[in-house]
C-alpha cells in the first residue's frame, strides 16, 4: 500500500550542483504533479504531467526539468541548484475529479 | 486563474472547543472542486474533507464539516470538539473539473492557516 514514494527525504547542496528527486506512485493515476513549499507561500506547482510523455510548466518551472517515461514515474531535476531553490518539494498524483495524494515531501538545502 | 485566500494566518482553540477556518476563492467557473488539508508537523499532506460545487449540502467527515456559500465563493471549515491530534497547518484548495482541460488536474492553494490547540 506503497501510494506515492518521494526519495530522498532530505538533501543538501552546493550552489551549482544538478540533482534529481525521484517519485514514484503505484495507484495507476495519470496526473502527476510536484509542487514546492515555501514558508507563508502555500504550496505552488511547478511541473505537471497529465500522462506518459505529457508534461507542462506549472506557476514556478524555472530551474527545474520534469519528464514522464512511465505512468508511475515521475522524476524532478534541478540542473544547477539555487539558494532560491531552497525548499520542501511534493510529489503528487490524481486521476479523474479526484483529490490529489501526496507523497511524504523531500527538504533540500542549498548552500 | 483562480485564487484562495485563507485569512487568517494563525488561530487557536481551547481543547473540546470549536473553531472555524475561512476560506474564499475567486473563480469564474460554474463547477468546481474544493479541498480542505491538513498538514501536522510530520509534513504529511492529509486530505481532510471535499466539496463538489454542484453539491448544495455541505460535506461532513466525523468532526469536521464545512459551511459552503457558493455565491459568496466562501468554503470555510468547522472543526468541533478539537483535540490536540488537530494541531497542524490547514490548507484550503480548489480544483477545476476533469473535463475543462489539462490543467484542470492542478490544485490552487491558499497560503494556510495554522492552527494550535491549548490543552
Amino acid at each position: 500500500n506503497a501510494g506515492v514514494t518521494q526519495t530522498p527525504k532530505f538533501q543538501v547542496l552546493k550552489t551549482g550542483q544538478s540533482m534529481t528527486l525521484q517519485c514514484a506512485q503505484d495507484m495507476n493515476h495519470e496526473y502527476m504533479s510536484w509542487y514546492r513549499q515555501d514558508p507563508g507561500m502555500g504550496l505552488r506547482l511547478i511541473h505537471y504531467s497529465v500522462g506518459a510523455g505529457i508534461t507542462d510548466q506549472g506557476e514556478v518551472p524555472n530551474g527545474y526539468n520534469v519528464s514522464r517515461s512511465t505512468t508511475e514515474d515521475f522524476p524532478l531535476r534541478l540542473l544547477s541548484a539555487a539558494p532560491s531553490q531552497t525548499s520542501v518539494y511534493f510529489c503528487a498524483s490524481s486521476y479523474g475529479n479526484g483529490e490529489l495524494f501526496f507523497g511524504e515531501g523531500s527538504r533540500l538545502t542549498v548552500l | 486563474a483562480q485564487t484562495v485566500t485563507q485569512s487568517q494566518p494563525e488561530m487557536s482553540v481551547q481543547e473540546a472547543e470549536t473553531v472555524t477556518l475561512s476560506c474564499t476563492y475567486d473563480t469564474s467557473e460554474s463547477d468546481y472542486y474544493l479541498f480542505w488539508y491538513k498538514q501536522p508537523p510530520s509534513r504529511q499532506m492529509i486530505l481532510v474533507i471535499r466539496q463538489e460545487a454542484y453539491k448544495q449540502q455541505n460535506a461532513t467527515e466525523n468532526r469536521f464539516s464545512v459551511n459552503f456559500q457558493k455565491a459568496a465563493k466562501s468554503f470555510s471549515l468547522k472543526i468541533s470538539d478539537s483535540q490536540l491530534g488537530d494541531a497542524a497547518m490547514y490548507f484550503c484548495a480548489y480544483r477545476s473539473p476533469a473535463y475543462s482541460g489539462a490543467g484542470s488536474y492542478q490544485l490552487t492553494f491558499g497560503k494556510g492557516t495554522k492552527l494550535s490547540v491549548i490543552p
